[in-house]
């Protein structure tokens, strides 16, 4: 199974402030990685697929990167509605998994 | 507006059984991929099992021999069948549409808001 490791598992941050999400995975991987946002007592969203592409209708301050076993999620400028939990998920093998989650927090 | 609405969770002792249904609003489950995600009480992501359009199915390792995906093309729902429950297996369970392109990306791009099990 491919385990997805995520850092940190959360962060402290601002309005406005530049945020980078890590997920490094346990072998070297395609560029198949997907990053979700969560809001407290709602369902996961999907922002970015294919490791850099952004999901229809989601923010251009949101982008994903990386290749082989590490992968990130950066918000370039944080706004009140990102304060939010981030997962990754990696599509390159069963079973499907997902890393452990980050919180964004005031 | 499309929509995923699951049905059929609640309280359950341990041993015993419960079928989860996910019904679609706007776009046609025949034709997509569908997938089961659980998520325990404060805990992250799990992903449970998937069920192609052509039929094959694949399932965590925690889900086999306990747990059956399938869907009625007909009326545009999918199943979980869960048999010999565990109170691991206490979770909000999401049913998702699972896109999947030809070079093997995949992602969860869609979200019912979830049904809660109970195995207590």
């Amino acid at each position: 199974d491919i385990q997805m490791t995520q850092s940190p598992s959360s962060v402290s941050a601002s309005v406005g402030d530049r945020v980078t999400i890590t997920c490094r995975a346990s072998q070297g991987m395609n560029s198949w990685v997907a990053w979700y946002q969560q809001r407290p007592g709602k369902a996961p969203e999907l922002l970015i697929y294919a490791t850099s592409t952004l999901q229809s209708g989601v923010p251009s301050r949101f982008s994903g990167g990386g290749s082989g076993t590490d992968f990130t999620l950066t918000i370039s400028s944080l706004q009140p509605e990102d304060f939010a939990t981030y997962y990754c998920q990696q599509a390159n093998s069963f079973p499907l998994t997902f890393g452990g989650g980050t919180k964004v927090e005031i | 507006e499309v929509q995923l609405v699951e049905s059929g969770g609640g309280l359950v002792q341990p041993g015993g059984s419960l079928r989860l249904s996910c019904a679609d609003s706007g776009f046609t489950v025949r034709s997509s991929h569908m997938s089961w995600v659980r998520q325990a009480p404060g805990k992250g992501l799990e992903w449970v099992s998937v069920i192609y359009s052509n039929g094959d199915r694949y399932y965590a390792e925690s889900a086999k021999g306990r747990f059956t995906i399938s869907r009625d093309n007909a009326n545009s729902l999918v199943y979980l069948q869960m048999n010999s429950l565990r109170v691991e297996d206490t979770a909000l369970y999401y049913c998702t549409r699972y896109v999947r392109a030809a070079d093997g990306t995949g992602a969860f791009d869609m979200w019912g808001q979830g049904t809660m099990i109970t195995v207590s």
